[in-house]
């Protein structure tokens, strides 16, 4: 199995709900990643867990959280958004974070912050 | 930025031709990759190509690389419409193990 899946696929939320984003892989990965990508710009790396602990936080807003309850799961916890914020919201993982493995991305989930 | 710029940022061709995209980047690498975006969509891993490593293939894709230049290119023979969609470009940041830096991408769009 070699898919990466993202839960929801669409996601609409004011600015002062609470909601998450869920990402899961069956590859055995120990690598994962939250990427933001806003409309016709490259994936921004946003966070990056390796062995169940984040080692990249790319100075992203405390109104992201991000957590990886296992080794097959990441959530993204999301709180007092911005509409600045709306994007494709992409998930990926690899092999290990060691070292430059090609990366497994789900499909997304398009957030749109009213 | 570490970010690599990537030229052209469109492309448009007839089916049955090549396309090229070409990609240059600022820092020391270990690789580069390439993925392919269809619209609104993940990415999908196209190669990778290690620093030591100047020209690699996959199927209909050819990949070059010049680490003195910090660049790189990507060769698509016999396209397709179904190639139509978004190329990118990614190094690794050394020492910085599982990061990549992506380029601004290359808009391949291929006619029937």
């Amino acid at each position: 199995d070699t898919e990466v899946t993202q839960t929801p696929k669409h996601l609409v939320m004011g600015m002062t709900n609470k909601k998450s984003l869920k990402c899961e892989q069956h590859m055995g990965h120990r690598a994962m990643y939250w990427y933001k990508q806003k409309a016709k710009k490259p994936p921004e790396l946003m966070f990056v867990y390796s062995y169940e602990k984040l080692s990249i936080n790319e100075s992203v807003p405390s109104r992201f959280s991000p957590e990886c309850p296992n080794s097959s799961l990441l959530n993204l916890h999301l709180h007092a958004l911005q509409p600045e914020d709306s994007a494709l919201y992409l998930c990926a993982s690899s092999q290990t974070g060691a070292l430059s493995y090609e990366q497994y991305f789900g499909p997304g989930t398009r957030l749109t912050v009213t | 930025s570490q970010q690599g710029e990537e030229d052209p940022q469109a492309l448009s061709i007839q089916e049955g031709e090549n396309a090229t995209m070409n990609c240059s980047y600022k820092t020391s690498i270990n690789n580069l990759q390439w993925y392919r975006q269809n619209s609104g969509r993940g990415l999908v891993h196209l190669i990778l190509i290690r620093s030591n490593e100047r020209e690699k293939h996959s199927g209909r894709l050819r990949v070059t690389l010049d680490t003195s230049k910090k660049s790189s290119s990507l060769l698509i023979t016999a396209s397709r419409a179904a190639d139509t969609a978004s190329y990118f470009c990614a190094t690794d940041v050394y020492n910085q193990g599982g990061k990549l830096i992506f380029g601004q991408g290359t808009e391949l769009s291929v006619k029937p």
